[in-house]
């Protein structure tokens, strides 16, 4: 399996001023298709996960511009431009070969 | 629009098989390459893949839970299912049921707690 590590654990972030999270995958997802099947979802308080961040850098559609995903190979960063107060909840990496796995989570609170 | 329900008792008794079902509405189960996916998140926890079922009925399960899962699907009902068997307190969990397109995880039920305890 792919162990995905994820740092920090948790974050605490003035509104504002920037985040970012790490993602290291103990193999790459790229898979023999040429494309890199990693993901970052966030869990808001009290609701299922959403899928934020589509094949490292792909935002999607609702999604505002200040998430940006980046990253290759076995390293992949989630950082966020300018926190504010809706983004607070656990952002997790995940990654879509076999067996699908998932980083531990990062929980972003506010200051 | 796409959503996923899941239903099932909230209790179980160890030993014994949790079930679960999801009903998928706003699009059939069978139809666009879709696959079916149930995900768990122990309390307080992350997130585990448990398996998956196809649109045409093919199945793969994490290796972890392999021996205890069966995923099914029922297309005139527009369900997929979940059994886990031979249970313990270990399995106390949220289960999610989800769709997986194209190895992401796109649509998720609420959720829904299993408890196991005598």
């Amino acid at each position: 399996d792919i162990v995905m590590t994820q740092t920090p654990l948790s974050l605490s972030v003035t509104p504002g001023q920037p985040a970012s999270i790490s993602c290291k995958c103990s193999q790459s997802p790229l898979h023999s298709d040429g494309k890199t099947y990693l993901f970052w979802y966030l869990q808001k308080p009290g609701q299922s996960p959403q899928l934020l961040i589509d094949e490292v850098s792909s935002r999607l559609s609702a999604v505002p511009d200040r998430f940006s995903g980046s990253g290759s190979g076995t390293d992949f960063t989630l950082k966020i431009s300018r926190v504010e107060a809706e983004d607070v909840g656990v952002y997790y990496c995940m990654q879509g070969l076999h067996p699908r796995t998932f980083g531990q989570g990062t929980k972003v609170e506010i200051k | 629009q796409v959503q996923l329900q899941e239903s099932g008792p909230g209790l179980v008794k160890p030993s014994q098989t949790l079930s679960l079902t999801c009903t998928v509405s706003g699009g059939s189960i069978s139809g666009g390459g879709y696959y079916w996916s149930w995900i768990r998140q122990h309390p307080g926890k992350g997130l585990e893949w448990i398996g998956y079922i196809s649109y045409s009925g093919s199945t793969y399960y994490n290796p972890s839970l392999e021996s205890r899962v069966t995923i099914s699907l029922d297309t005139s009902k527009n369900q997929f299912s979940l059994n886990l068997n031979s249970v313990t307190a270990a399995d106390t969990a949220v289960y999610y049921c989800v769709r997986d397109y194209k190895r992401r995880f796109d649509y998720w039920g609420q959720g829904t707690l299993v408890s196991v305890s005598s």
